[in-house]
């Protein structure tokens, strides 16, 4: 079975410009979830999907950040415009239906803006 | 403010002996604790979960205790094995309400051969 799959693994991109991260969870996992991690810092929960919709947003840092998952399958992370306070680890979490704690994490994609 | 803290940000061990990496919080509704384990460049790799109603679980040569009266729990690796050596974080979550995990900031584990 397939993991969870994250794809750029790396994106440089200057400030100001957009970036779209996108996550393919595990084949069948209603539950999708965004993490970020800052160097050396913890890691923070950004939103979490059921299906295609949005569960707990509360993470979010601010509306420069814009999480779609259209169809209840892949996901994507988009910035809009990135700030260079957005460098860090994003990743990407799955678990199956009623299973909350049994996250499956992905990669990460490593963003860094200059 | 963090609610999940793991004070010692590196550890070195010999190999074959005991590793304890330590994880304190301080939300009393967390009733669920995990931790996972994350080499370089890879994803956090779920290792071993406890519930709040209990104060050990123990998977071969993996333990963890947690002391709920001092918002502490505890990761024992015996032995300890260079194959060991990565990143442990240690996160808790409120019920199996489908919300967040919330980690430490994670301690990198050295097993020296």
């Amino acid at each position: 079975e397939a993991g969870v799959t994250q794809f750029p693994s790396h994106s440089v991109i200057e400030k100001g410009q957009t970036v779209t991260l996108r996550c393919d969870p595990i084949s069948g996992h209603d539950n999708l979830y965004w993490y970020r991690r800052v160097m050396g810092k913890e890691i923070k929960f950004l939103l979490h999907f059921v299906k295609e919709s949005k569960q707990d947003e509360s993470g979010m840092p601010n509306n420069r950040f814009l999480a779609e998952r259209t169809g209840g399958t892949y996901s994507t992370l988009k910035v809009q415009p990135a700030e260079l306070e957005d460098s860090g680890v994003y990743f990407c979490a799955s678990s199956p239906a009623g299973y909350y704690n049994e996250q499956f994490f992905g990669p990460g994609t490593r963003l860094t803006v200059l | 403010d963090q609610q999940v803290k793991q004070n010692s940000p590196s550890l070195s061990v010999q190999e074959g002996r005991i590793s304890i990496l330590n994880c304190d919080y301080t939300n009393s509704m967390f009733d669920y604790f995990l931790w996972y384990k994350k080499y370089p460049a890879e994803g956090p790799t779920f290792l071993i979960s406890i519930s709040s109603i209990k104060d050990k679980n123990e998977d071969g040569r993996f333990t963890v205790f947690l002391n709920k009266s001092a918002k502490h729990l505890s990761l024992h690796i015996v032995p300890s094995q260079p194959g060991d050596s990565a990143v442990y974080f240690c996160a808790a979550s409120v019920g199996n309400t489908g919300n967040q995990f919330y980690f430490g900031t994670g301690t990198s584990l050295t097993v020296i051969p």
